[in-house]
């Protein structure tokens, strides 16, 4: 099946500090990736829909400021998080494909 | 208000007997229901896909239903086996496109 990597796995910042979340599909073209958030025994929150050539389109509550995706070629999305604080540590999600989706690893995020 | 709910936060069953888990949803219309499985610290897994003109969907030991009156789905494993205990995930597509909404998951854990 189709395989979408994420890059780095886990990342500890300090607070302030912004941090850059990577995700590949690896073995095929994906013009719409989404970035979701999971927190500790809960489930996925859909953050954005990342568009290739174009801008994202963030769910209602999700600061596009803070939150900055950049989906620059038909295999690679990023969310860089700014300005990290302790209440953005949570496991950062991607995913791309049709139907189907296919879903990153997942980074984990600690932000000190 | 919208909401997909999942009939439990945890379940226990025994070894080779069926796990039954069930997805309920209000004041969605979609086309079609996932089912994604996930284990601790790693991104979902996709497993069935079911669309609203079928009642039924097998493979293997994994069986789905969908019963867009009742605005239900049920997940079955049949044989359960330890390697099954993950956290189980149903998923609505959700608007346009195939931006995807989850709900709560159900942790299955089968015991020996």
């Amino acid at each position: 099946g189709a395989v979408v990597s994420q890059h780095p796995s886990w990342v500890i910042c300090k607070s302030g500090t912004s941090v850059k979340i990577e995700c590949r599909s690896l073995d095929f073209q994906a013009t719409t990736m989404f970035w979701y958030r999971q927190f500790p025994k809960q489930s996925l929150m859909l953050m954005a829909t990342s568009n290739e050539g174009s801008k994202a389109t963030y769910e209602q509550g999700v600061e596009k400021d803070k939150f900055l995706i950049n989906h620059a070629s038909l295999t690679l999305s990023t969310l860089t998080v700014t300005s990290a604080h302790p209440e953005d540590s949570s496991f950062y999600i991607c995913s791309a494909g049709l139907n189907t989706q296919y879903f990153g690893p997942g980074t984990r995020l600690t932000v000190l | 208000s919208q909401k997909i709910e999942q009939n439990s936060e945890a379940l226990n069953i025994q070894e080779g007997k069926t796990a039954t888990l069930t997805c309920n949803y209000t004041n969605y219309s979609p086309a079609y229901l996932q089912w994604y499985r996930q284990d601790p610290g790693r991104g979902p897994v996709f497993l069935l896909l079911i669309r609203e003109n079928e009642k039924e969907k097998r493979k293997e030991r994994l069986k789905v239903t969908f019963d867009t009156t009742l605005k239900q789905s049920l997940f079955h494993i049949t044989a359960s086996q330890p390697a099954d205990s993950a956290t189980y995930l149903c998923a609505l597509v959700t608007g346009g496109g195939n931006k995807l909404t989850f709900g709560t998951g159900t942790q299955l854990k089968v015991e020996l």
